[in-house]
């Protein structure tokens, strides 16, 4: 099984700024997904994070709004930028162990 | 294009009665996973279903693999208060340890 720690929980961000969100796993891991859940939807993937290269995105999601890193295998960072009130959301970091697969608890974003 | 569909969408049922969520598929996927999502919580896994025929129960959930009909159900049996959430399916899909996710059962169950 893999644990997974998100931060920050919860925040409300102004139009315009930026808020990255980090994720912590306690094994390592090769891939890391990045999802989004807007209110009362089902999750929408925005892209694969593995360690050593780039993010791969979901049709709909490009670089420069979600830039992500991936430091090492336990850790990755999604960047939501420019943030819109359509951003607004529940951001969940995921990984995959055989087959399982694991959300962390979530990262609600609510933007004014 | 790879879908998955769940019904109902929303199901509101009372205390004790029995009732079945489906969920089709439209990949050659063998392997299917249910979920449960509390309001304002994460996903948390309640079953891998890995291969044509699997059944899987725990307390008065039941879920069940049909790959050659690309159906999965989750059978609930005299259903309690507790089981009131969201429960998404979702398959492999094309792509390396990609899901493909159903829209999700809103249930609600009245004592």
């Amino acid at each position: 099984s893999a644990v997974i720690s998100q931060k920050p929980s919860r925040d409300i961000c102004q139009r315009g700024t930026s808020l990255t969100i980090q994720c912590q796993v306690d094994s390592q891991v090769t891939m890391m997904f990045w999802y989004r859940q807007q209110p009362g939807q089902s999750l929408t993937l925005i892209a694969t994070a593995n360690q050593g290269s780039e993010a791969t995105y979901e049709s709909g999601f490009v670089i420069d709004k979600f830039p992500i890193s991936r430091p090492n295998l336990t850790f990755s960072t999604l960047t939501v930028s420019n943030m819109s009130p359509e951003d607004s959301s529940i951001y969940l970091c995921s990984v995959r162990a055989i087959y399982e697969q694991y959300f962390g608890p979530g990262t609600r974003l609510t933007v004014t | 294009e790879l879908k998955v569909e769940q019904n109902p969408l929303f199901l509101s049922m009372q205390e004790g009665k029995n009732y079945t969520i489906y969920c089709n598929y439209s990949t050659t996927s063998d392997r299917l996973y249910w979920y449960r999502q509390d309001p304002g919580k994460s996903l948390e896994s309640l079953f891998v279903l890995l291969s044509n025929g699997a059944v899987k129960q725990e307390g008065r959930l039941m879920a069940s693999l049909d790959t050659k009909a690309r159906l999965s159900t989750l059978h609930i049996t005299a259903a309690v208060h507790d089981l009131s959430a969201t429960y998404f399916c979702a398959v492999d899909g094309d792509s390396n340890y990609q899901l493909i996710w159903g829209a999700g059962t809103k249930l609600i169950i009245k004592p």
